[in-house]
């Protein structure tokens, strides 16, 4: 079956740590995203990648990291200068990023930060 | 970006029809009307999206107003699993830079389905 998986779904850490999200897409899409959403709120897009080894910078990208090696692969790394990193991570993915393209979304990684 | 509004939250009964409205004055002609839906504690799902004409898919409808000032979102029989928040976002074709690809998600209309 093709489509996008996060892993894990609940994630723990301790404060100060850095912490690293996974993101597996088999849909062949160039375009990943990640995004973050607090509880009742819409989501926000962290950083996004149009293609193999580039990505750039969402609405709140301060605080995370990302790559992009593969096409299949964009993990996002949590540091610790995030300040408020306990939220739901999503990943998606889509063809491309024009208007007429639907995208993808991964079941999401909860993150709580003790 | 051109903003839309909703609804906070609509109820319907199971097997009966649901009409998600959706206002977005400022739409520009260059902007697409999409809708998605996202289940408790899941990933966003997409639902349907049309830029001036009517659309229809397996899962629902799309009435797009004559000026593109509004839409509906249509679920032709509402099951319990049709149970979540619908979110309705304008994506611009010319949207680059940090808007490229991106979804702008609102607050939704929260959908309670009754048995």
């Amino acid at each position: 079956d093709g489509g996008i998986t996060q892993s894990p779904k609940y994630l723990f850490r301790k404060e100060g740590q850095n912490v690293t999200l996974s993101c597996e897409q088999n849909l062949n899409h160039d375009a990943m995203y990640w995004y973050r959403q607090d509880p009742g709120q819409g989501l926000r897009l962290i950083y996004y990648s149009q293609i193999v080894n580039d990505f750039q910078k969402g609405d709140i990208a301060e605080g995370y990291s990302v790559s992009r090696e593969k096409k299949e692969s964009f993990p996002l790394t949590v540091t610790s200068a995030q300040k408020n990193p306990t939220a739901f991570y999503l990943c998606a993915s889509s063809i491309g990023g024009t208007a007429n393209n639907e995208q993808f979304f991964g079941p999401g990684t909860r993150l709580t930060v003790l | 970006d051109a903003k839309t509004t909703q609804p906070n939250s609509m109820e319907s009964n199971e097997e009966e029809p649901v009409h998600l409205p959706c206002n977005h004055s400022t739409i520009s002609g260059t902007d697409y009307i999409h809708w998605y839906r996202q289940l408790p504690s899941q990933g966003p799902e997409y639902v349907i999206h049309g830029l001036t004409s009517n659309v229809n898919n397996r899962m629902a409808s799309l009435a797009i107003a004559e000026d593109r000032k509004s839409s509906t979102l249509i679920l032709h029989r509402a099951t319990l699993r049709d149970a979540a928040v619908y979110y309705c976002i304008l994506r611009d074709v010319f949207a680059g830079g940090t808007s490229y690809g991106k979804l702008t998600f609102g607050q939704g209309t929260i959908l309670t389905v009754h048995p």
